[in-house]
């Protein structure tokens, strides 16, 4: 079974512009989440996303914005970038099934480096 | 709200000895908790969990951990660790206050073990 798969791994932006990342869940699960990891802030909840409907938003500006498609991937959008939004963006599922007790499966992560 | 405290920011451990990543946490009601563990340049690898039930659970690649309620602790524990152990722990918990599933992590502990 293929786990969560994000897109690019990589990738170097200037400040000012605009990414968009990309998360395919495990197959079946419908709840996609999404970290940001800095060193200086660890690990941050983003937002959550099932059934297409964004259900909680962390302590973010605007700028970050997030959609589910019918088929359960997600995708993730930082505009007007800036340099501390340099950063590994880790996407995580899970079987909204298994409520309170399932645990989440992370992907590679999308490492962004904003100039 | 809930936390979660690491506070060791690096553990080191020779070979072959046991080792003991330490956790505190803070919630209001039942703790749900987790450890993950991290490789360079990877994303998050589920550990084991604390849902309900006995004390002592038991995870992936020989780790356990010893849920103590009264010391509000969820330490991580293997009792041979192995070159290949070193990297980056973090532990976490539900939080189940959110309206939606979020993990709160704490700063992560890394773990050199010395051969």
């Amino acid at each position: 079974k293929a786990g969560v798969t994000q897109t690019p791994r990589y990738l170097i932006k200037t400040r000012g512009q605009q990414v968009t990342l990309s998360c395919s869940p495990i197959s079946g699960h419908r709840s996609v989440s999404w970290y940001q990891q800095t060193p200086g802030q660890g690990l941050q909840f983003l937002f959550e996303y099932f059934s297409e409907t964004q259900r909680n938003k962390g302590n973010f500006p605007g700028r970050f914005s997030g959609r589910q498609f019918s088929n359960s991937r997600s995708e993730m959008n930082v505009s007007t970038l800036e340099l501390g939004d340099s950063a590994l963006y880790l996407c995580a599922s899970r079987l909204p099934s298994s409520g309170n007790t399932g645990e989440l499966f992370f992907g590679e992560g999308s490492r962004l480096t904003v100039l | 709200a809930q936390s979660v405290a690491q506070p060791e920011d690096q553990v080191n451990v020779a070979e072959g000895n046991p080792l003991t990543v330490k956790c505190t946490y803070s919630v209001s009601g039942n703790p749900y908790l987790f450890w993950y563990v991290q490789y360079p340049n990877r994303g998050l690898q589920f550990l084991l969990k604390y849902i309900t039930g006995d004390n002592l659970v038991k995870g992936s690649y020989g780790f356990e951990a010893e849920f103590n309620k009264s010391q509000t602790s969820f330490h991580l524990k293997k009792p041979s660790a192995l070159v290949s152990d070193s990297a980056l722990y973090f532990c976490a918990v539900r939080d189940l206050g959110a309206g939606s599933y979020q993990l709160t992590f704490g700063k992560g502990t890394k773990l050199s073990v010395i051969p």
